[in-house]
């Protein structure tokens, strides 16, 4: 069975930094791309990062390039995102998200439970 | 970036009637080389991550019931509830997954009539 469980999440000022994990297990984890998704309180889905193939090339969205880093450890199954020079508009639960297909391109076939980050002073 | 737009916004069907969800991207997400669209259907039920429905437009996911179905292609898509039912209640998005950033669409919430 596979389970994405996120960590991490929690209050911090503007300007600030927070690391998400996410444990993954019940699939080779190395083998799939995995993303981060994030929803800020009762707004819509936005798509934030990805990180694909074995070379473990990485995407962002423009509202975060530059500030956040998405970044995997296949000896643990987890997958990271490094966020700093956070902004109010930042606050959101952050949904950790396996890829349905070993391509970059392909549609998540699991997300985790999420993880609240608020940002705020 | 591709822009997805979805309609109605919302929508209220009675229990056992159709349900039809449009979604419509802003450029073609059907890939020339396998022929598919990088098109897929999500279900997020209130205080629930998101569940996925339909992908590659039409497929349906293991588990989720027959009166689901997806079609379309190129830039206009549809989800269709054959006969809702009240687990049913939900908000739907669709997302692109042909070019980054994959984007989602504002979402379509379903509810009783």
């Amino acid at each position: 069975e596979v389970q994405l469980l996120e960590s991490g999440g929690g209050l911090v000022q503007p300007g600030g930094s927070l690391r998400l994990s996410c444990a993954a297990s019940g699939f080779t984890f190395s083998s799939y791309p995995m993303s981060w998704v994030r929803q800020a309180p009762g707004k819509g889905l936005e798509w934030v990062s990805v990180i694909c193939g074995s070379g473990g090339s990485t995407y962002y969205a423009d509202s975060v390039k530059g500030r956040f880093t998405i970044s995997s450890d296949n000896s643990k199954n987890t997958l990271y995102l490094q966020m700093d020079s956070l902004r109010a508009e930042d606050t959101a639960v952050y949904y950790c998200a396996k890829s349905g297909g070993v391509s970059c391109s392909s549609h998540i076939d699991y997300w985790g439970q999420g993880t609240l980050v608020t940002v705020s002073s | 970036d591709i822009v997805m737009t979805q309609s109605p916004d919302s929508l209220a069907v009675s229990l056992g009637e159709r349900a039809t969800i449009n979604c419509k991207s802003s450029q073609s997400v059907l890939h020339s080389s396998n022929n598919k669209n990088y098109l897929g259907w999500y279900q997020q039920k209130p205080g629930q991550p998101p569940k996925l429905v339909i992908y590659w437009a039409s497929a349906r996911e293991s588990g989720v019931p027959d009166r689901f179905s997806g079609s379309g292609s190129g830039t206009d898509f549809t989800l269709t509830i054959s006969s809702l039912q009240a687990e049913d209640v939900a908000v739907y998005y669709c997302q692109q997954y042909y070019s980054i950033p994959f984007t989602f669409g504002p979402g379509t919430k379903v509810d009783i009539k």
